[in-house]
């Protein structure tokens, strides 16, 4: 399976300010997702980074607060802008390469605290 | 959405014992995989169900893909310490190996904690 590395690993911010949040693949993968796990709960799909096009962004996600890029077949970034304590959670990237019969894998996440 | 409902939310079992959780859906889901998520760490994938009615095994769990697509359980047998977690199912709309890509639907997440 893929090695997921996700930077940085934690992240304690202030409210206002914005985080960037990287996934990197050590192969190509087709698809890559981006999860929100908040504290004590279950995981939540954010968007799906597309590869050279706009993010795809599930209900009660909007570009502006959850900027995604993809530059390529192995990277992606997440952008939490303008953070409030509600964004206190855990964001994770996952990954699936099509017709390899392979379910999602995860990354260990960004655990990130906003104050 | 499609809802997954997870159970039990918590089990605190003795080392040894046999543990079984299971997951029930709204709707019909293609694929049924179980996870495991230790402190700090992502969810690491245990087992993956592809076709109705499939019972699959990995060392000392099972797991089965319901006949209706719309549940799946996982059974631990002689648990050890190392198998405290949080356990979670997550169904996969999209056809695995196929064009269309999936997007997980997760449970609740089942604390397990195995006393020595």
């Amino acid at each position: 399976s893929a090695v997921i590395s996700q930077k940085p690993s934690r992240d304690i911010c202030q409210r206002g300010t914005s985080l960037t949040i990287q996934c990197q693949v050590d192969s190509q993968v087709t698809m890559m997702f981006w999860y929100r796990q908040q504290p004590g709960q279950s995981l939540t799909l954010i968007a799906t980074a597309n590869q050279g096009s706009e993010a795809t962004y599930e209900s009660g996600f909007v570009i502006d607060k959850f900027p995604i890029s993809r530059p390529n077949l192995t990277f992606s970034t997440l952008t939490v802008s303008n953070m409030s304590p509600e964004d206190s959670s855990i964001y994770l990237c996952s990954v699936e390469r099509l017709g390899s019969g392979s379910p999602l894998h995860f990354g260990n996440g960004t655990r990130l605290t906003v104050t | 959405g499609q809802q997954l409902n997870q159970s039990p939310q918590s089990m605190f079992i003795q080392e040894g014992e046999d543990v079984s959780m299971n997951c029930t859906s709204s709707s019909i889901f293609n694929t049924w995989l179980w996870y495991k998520q230790d402190p700090g760490e992502g969810p690491v994938l245990l087992i993956a169900l592809y076709k109705a009615g499939e019972l699959t095994s990995n060392g000392r769990l099972t797991a089965q893909f319901g006949i209706t697509r719309k549940d799946s359980f996982l059974n631990i047998s002689a648990s050890i310490p190392s198998d405290v977690g949080i356990y979670f199912c997550a169904g996969q709309e999209g056809e695995a190996g196929g064009t269309s890509y999936g997007k997980l639907t997760f449970g609740q997440g089942t604390i397990l904690t195995v006393h020595p």
